[in-house]
């Protein structure tokens, strides 16, 4: 899996959009992009995924470079309940062998 | 059904000790994770099933013994544990569809002792 790059920490007024971005230059063509968020002592929680296209759903919106080299995750509104840690991680699609590597994260902190 | 449950939630055991940790799922995911995480640090991958078969062991020491005795359950066997293996266990599982997502269970947090 490629490995990925994000700033160590970030904070965001609450009710601002949260913008947390994530390099993966050494992506491959058959990778995705996925991300997920872990509130403290939780299990990690899924968010988005995607390709090449951007995405979106009820959660965030997914923004990926036409390069495919970077992304960046959006937060529209930002409560105090988005206060976690956010994980970039890019992967084969494929079952099997895979792996889910994990990153260091970001840490964002929702300032009220 | 969308969880992945973890039992028991607390774990604290002697280093002589024998002890499992329990991971249940019920979507008919066929591929599961064992992860460790220490505090302040990301989720370490430790083992990956396959339909049942153990695929991936990232090198984990053989103090950690997994177990999948069927698809929906998957076991981790811990004996003669050192008190740096305290952390917090997760499990995971994915579907066999193209480009799904893992999801996680809420994890078990061990301290040995």
């Amino acid at each position: 899996d490629a490995k990925t790059t994000q700033p160590t920490s970030m904070d965001c007024a609450e009710g601002r959009a949260a913008n947390l971005p994530c390099n993966h230059s050494t992506i491959s063509g058959n990778e995705y992009v996925y991300w997920y968020r872990q509130i403290h002592s939780q299990g990690p929680q899924y968010i988005i995924h995607g390709l090449k296209n951007n995405e979106t759903n009820e959660m965030a919106s997914l923004i990926i470079t036409e390069d495919r080299k970077s992304s960046t995750l959006i937060l529209p509104h930002a409560t105090l309940r988005d206060t976690a840690v956010y994980y970039c991680i890019v992967r084969v699609a494929n079952f099997g062998n895979e792996k889910l590597t994990f990153g260091t994260g970001t840490r964002l902190t929702i300032i009220p | 059904d969308t969880e992945v449950t973890q039992t028991p939630k607390h774990l604290v055991m002697g280093m002589t000790n024998k002890k499992s940790l329990k991971c249940e799922q019920h979507m008919g995911h066929r591929a599961m994770y064992w992860y460790k995480q220490k505090a302040k640090k990301p989720p370490e991958l430790m083992f990956v099933y396959s339909y049942e078969k153990l695929s991936i062991n990232e090198s984990v020491p053989s103090r950690f013994s997994p177990e999948c005795p069927n698809s929906s359950l998957l076991n981790l066997h811990l004996h003669a544990l050192q008190p740096e293996d305290s952390a917090l266990y997760l499990c995971a599982s994915r579907g066999t569809l193209k480009n799904t997502e893992a999801f996680f269970g809420q994890g078990t947090r061990l301290t040995v002792v």
